[in-house]
């Protein structure tokens, strides 16, 4: 099956640093990755979508100085949380879709961000 | 009123019950349906699409009903290993919208 991939798994930063998280499909060509959210006991928050070599979509609220998303090539997206807070302290998950339907999205494994 | 709201759980159940999860969503125009299971500190996972005529797939069967902006999830003799939360999507104009999950526990 499809897979796809998140680094690091976790990380624990101080307040004011800036994170970076890759996300990258490891076995097909992702048009569109979507970036989402999850707080505890809560559901998953789209943040963005992002389409190869264009400009990310943020979702209402989503503020995109501070969550940098780059789909530089059709396996490979970052998100950035510039100078985080321990507001940001969140499950960071990606998922990829490999064609125009985004019914078939494959997720990545998240990245829990601890901010101090 | 949320865009897509499921039953608050958590439920607990014995080895070998059924158990039915509801979930509804506000918006009509909704396009596609999911029960995706997310089990702890990972990422979700697709359970199941679910279509008007229904599906079933082993001892999971998934109803939609459009008319009343429903959508089931029913699991039958439940084992050890459903114990997860499950979460109701719905694809609404593009983006995948996930309701808060259901956490199932199944217990010997």
């Amino acid at each position: 099956g499809a897979v796809v991939s998140q680094h690091p798994s976790w990380v624990i930063c101080k307040s004011g640093t800036s994170v970076k998280i890759e996300c990258r499909s490891l076995d097909f060509q992702a048009t569109t990755m979507f970036w989402y959210r999850q707080f505890p006991k809560q559901s998953l928050m789209l943040m963005a979508t992002s389409n190869e070599g264009s400009k990310a979509t943020y979702e209402q609220g989503v503020e995109k100085d501070k969550f940098l998303i780059n789909h530089a090539s059709l396996t490979l997206s970052t998100l950035t949380v510039t100078s985080a807070h321990p507001e940001d302290s969140s499950f960071y998950i990606c998922s990829a879709s490999p064609g125009t339907s985004i019914d078939t999205q494959y997720f990545g494994p998240g990245t829990r961000l601890t901010v101090l | 009123r949320k865009e897509v709201e499921q039953d608050p759980g958590p439920f607990n159940v014995p080895e070998g019950a059924t158990v039915a999860f509801n979930c509804t969503y506000s918006n009509s125009a909704s396009q596609s349906f999911f029960w995706y299971r997310q089990d702890c500190r990972k990422e979700p996972k697709l359970l199941m699409s679910v279509y008007s005529s229904g599906n079933e797939d082993g001892r999971f069967t998934a109803q939609l009903n459009r008319a009343s902006q429903y959508i089931s999830l029913l699991i039958r003799d439940s084992k050890l290993s459903d114990s997860a939360t499950y979460l109701c999507v719905v694809n609404q104009g593009g983006k995948l919208i996930f309701g808060q999950g259901t956490e199932l526990s199944v217990k010997p």
